[in-house]
């Protein structure tokens, strides 16, 4: 069973609010990813950081911000949220040694809905 | 470019009979490859994985894929289908600094 958890699995919450989505993980690994996927689709890649105070943007577009203050820590959020960010938020972890090889553990997602 | 194609986005087998899941990938890297398991309302579960060591994988709950450079293929295999195993299947390459996700297949098993 992976360590790496995320909060809280399920939120409904109306436009305009600011939301953060939490993850953690505790297998010490350096590598984190955030990952959007709608129902029955692929999964899309949106954020990811290589370690502490690295951030990056990934291949989909996002309007969520994320930060890496701490190796566990990953937090992902949206300052003003809108119905099309309604999805399901997944975060990885790995530890791969070089780019993005090494598999990644995920968490059990967040399902996020917008009203 | 790097990509990675699921040639089948829904398979329906019977209980009992086998399974196959197509994998393509397109790269100039070698490639590491994975097969990963979602369930519904959870998170993605590692079956398997491919990093240039042996060609024939052996993954959880009876699954399998090999890795054919020839066809740049990594095909996940199942000699007999469980009605445990429906679900989507996805395939993931990386390589060359990337991550990528293929579409997904979803499995359905019937009784």
């Amino acid at each position: 069973e992976a360590d790496i958890y995320q909060t809280p699995r399920y939120l409904v919450i109306g436009t305009g609010k600011k939301i953060t989505l939490e993850c953690s993980q505790t297998m010490g690994h350096d590598k984190m990813y955030w990952y959007q996927q709608d129902p029955g689709m692929e999964l899309h890649l949106i954020h990811y950081s290589y370690g502490v105070n690295s951030t990056e943007k990934g291949d989909l577009s996002s309007e969520s911000t994320v930060s890496r203050i701490r190796t566990e820590h990953f937090p992902l959020t949206l300052e003003s949220a809108r119905p099309s960010h309604t999805s399901q938020y997944l975060c990885a972890s790995s530890a791969g040694t070089s780019g993005g090889a090494g598999e990644q553990y995920f968490g059990p997602g967040t399902r996020l809905t917008v009203t | 470019a790097q990509s990675v194609t699921q040639l089948d986005s829904h398979v329906s087998v019977s209980e009992g009979t086998p399974v196959l899941l197509r994998c393509n990938y397109s790269s100039s890297y070698s490639p590491s490859l994975f097969w990963y398991v979602q369930h519904p309302n959870k998170g993605l579960q590692l079956l398997l994985k491919y990093t240039s060591a042996a060609t024939l994988v052996k993954g959880i709950n009876g699954f399998e894929a090999e890795f054919k450079k020839s066809e740049t293929s990594f095909h996940l295999t199942k000699p007999s289908a469980h009605m445990s195993d429906a679900a989507e299947y996805f395939c993931v390459f990386t390589g060359g600094f990337k991550t990528i996700f293929g579409a997904g297949t979803r499995l359905f098993v019937k009784a």
